[in-house]
This record gives C-alpha cells, sequence and structure tokens, in this order.
C-alpha cells in the first residue's frame, strides 16, 4: 500500500495559463475525490469519481476546471486560463465503496498551486 | 444552506483535556468524521460515527447526536504532537462525499 500519490507536490504558473494535476489513488479503492484547501481554512469539494463515472462535480467550481478518471485508474484536474484566486493546495483523496456504512477517505498530500 | 460550525482555536496544557465541539446543517446525514491535519500535511483520518453515541480510540474518543446535529472530539492526557488542526467532516450522500468545517487549531502548551 503505497498511499496516494499526487504530483507534481508544487507548482507556480503565471496568470492564464492552464496547470494539470495528476492523482494516483490507493490501488484498490474505487472512490476518488478532489478538494481544494486555501490557509486557514478545511477541504473545499470539488469533484468525485466511482470508478470512471464522475458523480458530481461542485457548483462552485468555474467551468476552468475539468477533472477525468480514465479507466477508474488514477485522475487528473486540469485548471485551464489561471487566476491568482486559484492558489490553494489541491487534495486528492480514495476510499472504498462501502455504502451506507462507514467511510474513510485516504488523503495525498496535496498539491500546492502558486498563480503568480 | 449546509454549513459545519467549530471553535477556530483552542489552547490546552500538557496533559489536560480538550473538547472540540461540531454544529451541522447540511441536506444529507450518513455519519461524522474527525480529521487531524498538521501544519504543511495531509489531513488524516480519527474518527467516525454513523449512530448516536461515544466512540472511543487510545486517548481519543468522539461523539454523536444526531437528533441535535451535534458531536463533539475529545482529546485526552493531551501531547505536543497533538498541535494540529482538527476537522469535523459530515457524509452527505450514500456515495460517500464528505463536507468539511473550517477547522479547530489545537495548540498544545508546556
Amino acid at each position: 500500500d503505497t498511499g496516494v500519490s499526487q504530483d507534481p507536490r508544487h507548482k507556480i504558473t503565471k496568470r492564464g495559463q492552464n496547470v494539470t494535476f495528476r492523482c494516483d489513488p490507493i490501488s484498490e479503492h474505487n472512490r476518488l475525490y478532489w478538494y481544494r484547501q486555501t490557509l486557514g481554512q478545511g477541504p473545499e469539494f470539488l469533484t468525485y469519481f466511482q470508478n470512471e463515472a464522475q458523480l458530481e462535480k461542485s457548483r462552485l467550481l468555474s467551468d476552468r476546471f475539468s477533472a477525468e478518471r480514465p479507466k477508474g485508474s488514477f485522475s487528473t484536474l486540469e485548471i485551464q486560463r489561471t487566476e491568482q484566486g486559484d492558489s490553494a493546495m489541491y487534495l486528492c483523496a480514495s476510499s472504498l465503496d462501502r455504502k451506507y456504512s462507514g467511510n474513510t477517505i485516504y488523503f495525498g498530500e496535496g498539491s500546492w498551486l502558486t498563480v503568480v | 444552506g449546509q454549513s459545519l460550525e467549530q471553535p477556530s482555536e483552542v489552547t490546552a496544557v500538557e496533559g489536560a483535556i480538550v473538547q472540540i465541539n461540531c454544529t451541522y446543517q447540511t441536506s444529507g446525514f450518513y455519519g461524522l468524521s474527525w480529521y487531524q491535519q498538521h501544519d504543511g500535511g495531509a489531513p488524516t483520518f480519527l474518527s467516525y460515527n454513523a449512530l448516536d453515541g461515544l466512540e472511543e480510540t487510545g486517548r481519543f474518543s468522539s461523539f454523536l447526536s444526531r437528533s441535535d446535529s451535534y458531536g463533539y472530539l475529545l482529546l485526552q492526557e493531551l501531547q505536543m504532537k497533538d498541535s494540529a488542526s482538527y476537522f469535523c467532516a459530515v457524509v452527505t450522500d450514500s456515495w460517500g462525499k464528505f463536507q468539511f468545517g473550517a477547522g479547530t487549531q489545537v495548540v498544545v502548551t508546556p
């Protein structure tokens, strides 16, 4: 069990550029989540997947954000035309499918984005 | 709207007991979780309550009252390494979607 892996760990980009983050979940986990966290705040839900199906995308998320999980394995989160307000830590998490029972989600170390 | 309310900061001395309260108002409720996050680190799972009552795991205990939309995390025998942010999180749907509170920073002093 290598845990949830995220890449890159840090990214500095100029405003207006596109960035892509990758997440490799724990191998047998079929659920994958993306959260965003800014300093002093809790993780904010962005989107989640059950296998390759995207279940929900936060209404707070603009059309500049898109996430995919091809073949139900790794996932990518792309931010187009970045803005300074996108600066945050992007957290990926994964879990097993346990409907109506306890859920534990396991977070990766996060990808820090700084837009200058 | 949906909200999770928890205190922003708690300070206590080593060996003391700290209780972090969480009140929630969400569109769905399947359970309440607590996560710990050290500065610069990832949130890590502490506990999960789906039913009313107290769950104990070592020095940490978590309580849930669904009728009151309320829960708390109890940290006993505080240690310096317990200095961290603690988040309550509600599972809001059957697919396991979590909504997090803003977090409580616990500062442990010698």
